[in-house]
């Protein structure tokens, strides 16, 4: 069955350092991926998007790679700061004809220390 | 420009009950799919409405049913509540043209079962 991991122990880092969250996947062919940030008892915030042929995307100080040999997805935050504690998620989307059924992993628990 | 709007935010209900959850989607997006988010764990997905019609559908009983309007509101209705039901319920909206452009999420429904 499809599976999508990501650690589930939280992960704690000290302010300016770079957090690196690892998402794995098994039994899926996604077109793209996704990831998210989840703030408590809110609904998940878009960051970023990258497709199955793209190695490497940015967006200021965040970086996603992608690799469809591995099946695996990391997702780096650089000069961390307290802000950017919350829980992160990485969601898949399989070639489905044109529109989207996106899948979400569990989640990772960042805790950015002052 | 107001994003998804769901209500309400909180919800009380007993065992056996019956539940109408709304969802307003961003303006401009034309596609809801809702979620179910036990605490903890990511969001599963229920289904996907996209032109009134219930497009994609995850591994949930027929107890969970929805409805979208034609002006892409959408409703999630739960039928004979068990105590599992519990958990936030997302509402996510998108463009069905925009390929992999993400989800707009709203803050959710908090439904408790007693």
């Amino acid at each position: 069955s499809q599976k999508i991991e990501q650690n589930s122990e939280a992960l704690n880092i000290q302010e300016g350092k770079t957090a690196t969250l690892t998402c794995n996947y098994t039994n899926y062919s996604p077109a793209y991926l996704q990831w998210y940030r989840q703030d408590p008892g809110r609904g998940p915030v878009f960051l970023l998007l990258i497709r199955e042929n793209e190695k490497e995307k940015r967006k200021e100080r965040l970086k996603v790679t992608f690799d469809t040999t591995l099946k695996q997805s990391l997702f780096h935050i650089t000069a961390s700061q307290p802000a950017d504690s919350a829980t992160y998620l990485c969601a898949l989307a399989p070639y489905s004809g044109g529109y989207q059924k996106v899948t979400f992993g569990t989640g990772t628990k960042l805790q950015v220390i002052p | 420009d107001a994003g998804v709007t769901q209500s309400p935010t909180h919800l009380i209900k007993t065992r056996g009950q019956q539940v109408t959850l709304r969802c307003s989607p961003k303006s401009g997006h034309d596609t809801v799919s809702w979620y179910q988010q036990a605490l903890g764990q990511g969001p599963q997905f229920i289904f996907q409405y996209y032109e009134e019609e219930e497009r994609q559908r995850g591994n949930f009983p027929d107890r969970f049913s929805g409805h979208q309007f034609p002006n892409y509101s959408s409703e999630l209705n739960v039928n004979a509540l068990l105590l599992g039901d519990s958990a936030l319920y997302l509402c996510a909206s998108s463009f069905d043209g925009a390929d992999g452009a993400g989800y707009t999420f709203g803050s959710g429904t908090r439904l408790t079962v007693v």
